[in-house]
């Protein structure tokens, strides 16, 4: 069975860092492209980031780009998004998703984990 | 960026009625390499998403079949068969054709 962890959400201040991990199991990590959706208090989703199966090709949403990095560690199955110059407006709840079919269209979800920016 | 739109953002229906969403994108969502990659996705309350319908009409593994997805090109359409209360959440519409992938805006699902 697919298993996706978020961790690493919190409290932190405007202009801020925080790295957001999703551990993996229950699939072949390294086989698949891996994807970052939000969604803030109350709203609808919002798709953040892409990354490709080896790590080689990257895509963000123009909302985050230049802020945020995807990456992963298919030796530990492990998915990162560091999120740097943090801003109110990227509070929300992280998603990380196995994609399924193609590229950057989430499958299966993880739980999420809560971001909150705020001085 | 391809917007999609959603209609209606809420939808009250009665039990064991059927159920229709539709949602409408910008531009053509058909791919070069010919699929029509639309998606739709539920979220149960205090639940995480969960993909229904995958390229216009395919049910994802376990979803049950009053669940269907049908449309071409700009309109798709999402219907319940016999609304259940098991049903009741947002869905949502998501094209991943194009670069950055974008979600439509909800449409929230509750029983009469």
């Amino acid at each position: 069975e697919v298993h996706l962890l978020e961790s690493g959400g919190g409290l932190v201040q405007p202009g801020g860092s925080l790295r957001l991990s999703c551990a993996a199991s229950g699939f072949s990590f390294s086989g698949y492209s891996m994807s970052w959706v939000r969604q803030a208090p109350g709203k609808g989703l919002d798709w953040v980031s892409v990354i490709d199966h080896s790590g080689t090709n990257t895509y963000y949403a123009d909302s985050v780009k230049g802020r945020f990095t995807v990456s992963r560690d298919n030796s530990k199955n492990m998915l990162f998004l560091q999120l740097n110059s943090l801003r109110a407006e990227d509070t929300a709840v992280y998603y990380c998703a196995k994609d399924e079919v193609v590229p950057g269209t989430p499958g299966t979800w993880g739980q999420g984990t809560l971001v909150t920016v705020s001085s | 960026d391809i917007v999609m739109t959603q209609s209606p953002l809420s939808l009250p229906v009665t039990l064991g009625q059927p159920a229709s969403i539709s949602c409408r994108s910008s531009q053509s969502l058909v791919h070069s390499d010919g699929n029509t990659y639309l998606n739709w996705f539920q979220q149960r309350p205090g639940q995480s998403p969960r993909r229904l319908i995958y390229k216009v009409s395919n049910r994802d593994s376990g979803v049950p079949d009053r669940f269907s997805g049908s449309g071409s090109g700009t309109d798709f359409t999402l219907k319940i068969s016999r609304v259940e209360a098991e049903d009741v959440g947002i869905y949502y519409c998501m094209q991943g054709t194009n670069w950055p992938r974008t979600f439509g805006q909800g449409t929230r699902v509750d029983i009469k």
